[in-house]
């Protein structure tokens, strides 16, 4: 089975700081992995992914992720954040192979103070 | 753009009724999944579908029921609703062709009392 752990609940930062929004997660298979964001009063969309290629996953709104085999995590980070950028982010995991869900961490409520 | 409905918004029950969510997607798409989303829980699966008449039981499934009768459609069945489902609930689906990618419903937020 898969685990996904998020190890901040709750990351408050302010304007145009920096940000790391770390995940770590446990399979004994190789996994995809992505972050999800949800923005206040809305569903889940997806930020970015990894499935395979080059270890460093970018956005298109400046977010970037690292996939780190041997410590078997994928942190998010941004340079300088947004007020726009208030959300909770979701990290998660899917067998490559076999069963095909997604197994979802707690998630992590990014504040952005002004 | 893939486009996930939720029938309902936001949703009030008493303990005991019967509870139909229902979702909608767009895009021929054949997957489509149930999540509940709890504070500090994250999402947890339901069920999901693999195609019409298809389901299979997700992570919780203790509680509810689904129903694929159409590609388009996917309903969540809360036969005799609690307080402990109170949850915000959302739908997504999935074009087989692209399993990694999964669209999400905007949520349906229950409230049973």
């Amino acid at each position: 089975a898969q685990s996904v752990t998020q190890l901040d609940s709750q990351v408050p930062v302010f304007e145009e700081a920096p940000v790391e929004l770390r995940c770590n997660y446990s399979s004994s298979v190789s996994v995809y992995l992505f972050w999800y964001v949800q923005y206040p009063n809305q569903g889940l969309q997806l930020l970015l992914k990894y499935l395979s290629g080059s270890t460093l996953v970018k956005s298109i709104n400046g977010f970037e992720a690292e996939f780190n085999k041997s410590q078997t995590s994928f942190h998010l980070r941004k340079p300088s954040v947004h007020i726009s950028d208030t959300a909770e982010y979701f990290c998660a995991v899917m067998r490559i192979q076999g069963a095909q869900k997604l197994v979802f961490g707690q998630g992590t409520r990014l504040t952005i103070n002004p | 753009d893939v486009k996930v409905t939720q029938s309902s918004r936001y949703l009030v029950k008493r303990t005991g009724e019967k509870v139909f969510l229902e979702c909608v997607q767009d895009m021929d798409h054949e997957n489509m999944f149930w999540y509940r989303q709890d504070p500090g829980l994250g999402l947890r699966l339901i069920y999901f579908s693999y195609d019409v008449k298809m389901k299979e039981k997700g992570d919780i499934p203790e509680g509810y029921s689904v129903s694929r009768e159409k590609k388009e459609r996917f309903s969540l069945i809360l036969e005799s609703a609690s307080t402990n489902q109170t949850s915000m609930y959302l739908c997504a689906s999935r074009y087989i062709g692209t399993r990694e990618t999964q669209y999400f419903g905007p949520g349906t937020r229950l409230l049973v009392l």
